[in-house]
C-alpha cells in the first residue's frame, strides 16, 4: 500500500539556520511528489512538487527538494529559516488509482527560536 | 483568479445529526477532492468527483456522500454524525485534463460534534 512518512514529529531550529525535512514513500510506481505548508487553522498551500525530470526542484517563499528515488526519498530544505516559517509541514504522494488523491503524511510541525 | 473557498467557516453538531458543507472549486478546475484532517494528523482522502460523478473513494463509510454540481462547486454530506466525525474537512480542486495533478485547497471547514 501507498504511505508517506514523516519521521520528525517536532523539529526546532533558530532563525536564520537551515532547515531540512525529512520525508519517505512508498509506492510502486513513479512518484508524484508535494510538499505543502499548513499554519495554524488554515487549509494547506502547495510550496512544491515534482513530477519528473530534474530531481532538485524549487517551489515559493525560498524553499527545495531533492527526489532521490534510490533512498525513496524527497526531503525539504531553505538555507535560511524565518520566524513566519513556522507552521505544519507534509509531505504528500499522488496516486491515481480513477481518482487522482494525495496519500499524506502525518506532518511535521516546525518552530522557530528567535 | 479565485481560489478555493468553503463554507462555512465553523459548524458544531451533535450525535446523530447531518451536515452539508460546501466547496468551490478554483477558476478553470474541473475536480473536487475531499480530505478529513483530525486533530495532530494528515488529511485523509474522503472522495473526488469529476463530471459531476463520484470517481474514487477512499476508506470511509457511505454516510459520507457528495454532489458536485455543473459549475463544478462541490458538498460533503455526512449523515448520523459520530464523536470521531470531529475534524477539519478541507475540499481541494484540480484540473484532470491537463496532466497536472497538484491539488489546490481551501481553507477547510472545522466541524465539531459533541
Amino acid at each position: 500500500a501507498q504511505s508517506v512518512t514523516q519521521p520528525d514529529i517536532h523539529i526546532t531550529v533558530s532563525e536564520g539556520a537551515s532547515l531540512e525535512l525529512r520525508c519517505n514513500y512508498s509506492y510502486g510506481a513513479t512518484p508524484y511528489l508535494f510538499w505543502y505548508v499548513q499554519s495554524p487553522g488554515q487549509g494547506l498551500q502547495l510550496l512544491l512538487k515534482y513530477f519528473s525530470g530534474d530531481t532538485l526542484v524549487q517551489g515559493i517563499k525560498g524553499f527545495e527538494a531533492e527526489f532521490k528515488r534510490s533512498q525513496s526519498s524527497f526531503n525539504l530544505r531553505k538555507p535560511s529559516v524565518h520566524w513566519s516559517d513556522a507552521a505544519e509541514y507534509f509531505c504528500a504522494v499522488g496516486i491515481i488509482q480513477g481518482a487522482q488523491k494525495l496519500v499524506f503524511g502525518q506532518g511535521t510541525r516546525l518552530t522557530i527560536n528567535p | 483568479e479565485t481560489g478555493v473557498t468553503q463554507s462555512p467557516t465553523h459548524l458544531i453538531k451533535t450525535r446523530g445529526q447531518q451536515v452539508t458543507l460546501r466547496c468551490s472549486s478554483q477558476s478553470g478546475h474541473n475536480t473536487v477532492s475531499w480530505y478529513q484532517q483530525a486533530l495532530g494528523q494528515g488529511p485523509q482522502f474522503i472522495f473526488q468527483y469529476y463530471r459531476e460523478e463520484e470517481n474514487g473513494r477512499g476508506n470511509f463509510p457511505p454516510r459520507f456522500s457528495g454532489l458536485q454540481f455543473p459549475n463544478y462547486s462541490s458538498e460533503l454530506n455526512v449523515n448520523a454524525l459520530e464523536l470521531d466525525d470531529s475534524a477539519l474537512y478541507l475540499c481541494a480542486s484540480s484540473t484532470r485534463t491537463s496532466g497536472r495533478y497538484e491539488q489546490y485547497f481551501g481553507p477547510g471547514t472545522r466541524l465539531t460534534v459533541t
